[in-house]
């Protein structure tokens, strides 16, 4: 298996602009997270999915942040419209079962200018 | 908080020398895990101890549970320029919602050659 896939790995872009983050997890896992690193906050969950269906959305930032995940094997953050302060690296994550190891993909590194 | 604090937030060594880290918590939890990030890439787990585990070992790794001063370590022996990177640990909450894993901010290791 390759591993969990994001994609873009980098994206710089314009305040105001919609912004979407990829992610492909690992075959067979049930489990998926989205979080943000920062150098002040550190590391925060925003959304997790099991079994395709969000189940806890309350680490979601505002309004302008949305997750999906239509299907197995593939579930997007988008944000919009973007603002300076979402700069960040987020990534995401998947795992067997909710309490097990989390398996991280590289990140999407965002700049809003 | 549930959080996780690592200490130290720096620890710069010598190849060959071993690495402690160190990780306290505040409330009871189910398990403990602890996860390397080199610069730039995604997490990577490394050890899962449970709550009625005291130690567990993997390669050069050694990492101890003490449930009574809610604190864990990471020991890295004879350690490689290759294990310079940020070490986080991160715990779920007894009795909390089982996908929740509330990381620390980090100890960053040096590996000097």
């Amino acid at each position: 298996d390759a591993g969990v896939i994001q994609s873009p790995r980098h994206e710089v872009t314009e305040m105001g602009q919609e912004v979407t983050l990829r992610c492909k997890p690992i075959s067979g896992h049930n489990s998926l997270f989205w979080y943000r690193q920062t150098m002040m906050r550190g590391l925060e969950l925003l959304i997790y999915f099991n079994n395709n269906v969000p189940i806890d959305d309350s680490g979601m930032p505002e309004d302008r942040f949305s997750a999906k995940m239509p299907n197995a094997s593939f579930s997007t953050l988008k944000i919009q419209p973007s603002e300076p302060r979402d700069s960040a690296v987020y990534f995401c994550a998947s795992s067997d079962t909710p309490e097990d190891k989390r398996f991280f993909g590289p990140g999407t590194r965002l700049t809003v200018l | 908080s549930q959080q996780g604090e690592e200490d130290p937030q720096a620890l710069s060594i010598q190849e060959g020398e071993n690495a402690t880290m160190n990780c306290s918590y505040k409330t009871s939890i189910n398990n403990l895990q602890w996860y390397r990030q080199n610069s730039g890439r995604g997490l990577v787990h490394l050890i899962l101890i449970r709550s009625n585990e005291r130690e567990k070992h993997s390669g050069r790794l050694r990492v101890t549970l003490d449930t009574s001063k809610k604190s864990s370590s990471l020991l890295i022996t004879a350690s490689r320029a290759a294990d310079t990177a940020s070490y986080f640990c991160a715990t779920d909450a007894r009795g909390g919602s089982n996908y929740k894993l509330t990381f620390g901010k980090g100890t960053l290791l040096t590996v000097n050659p």
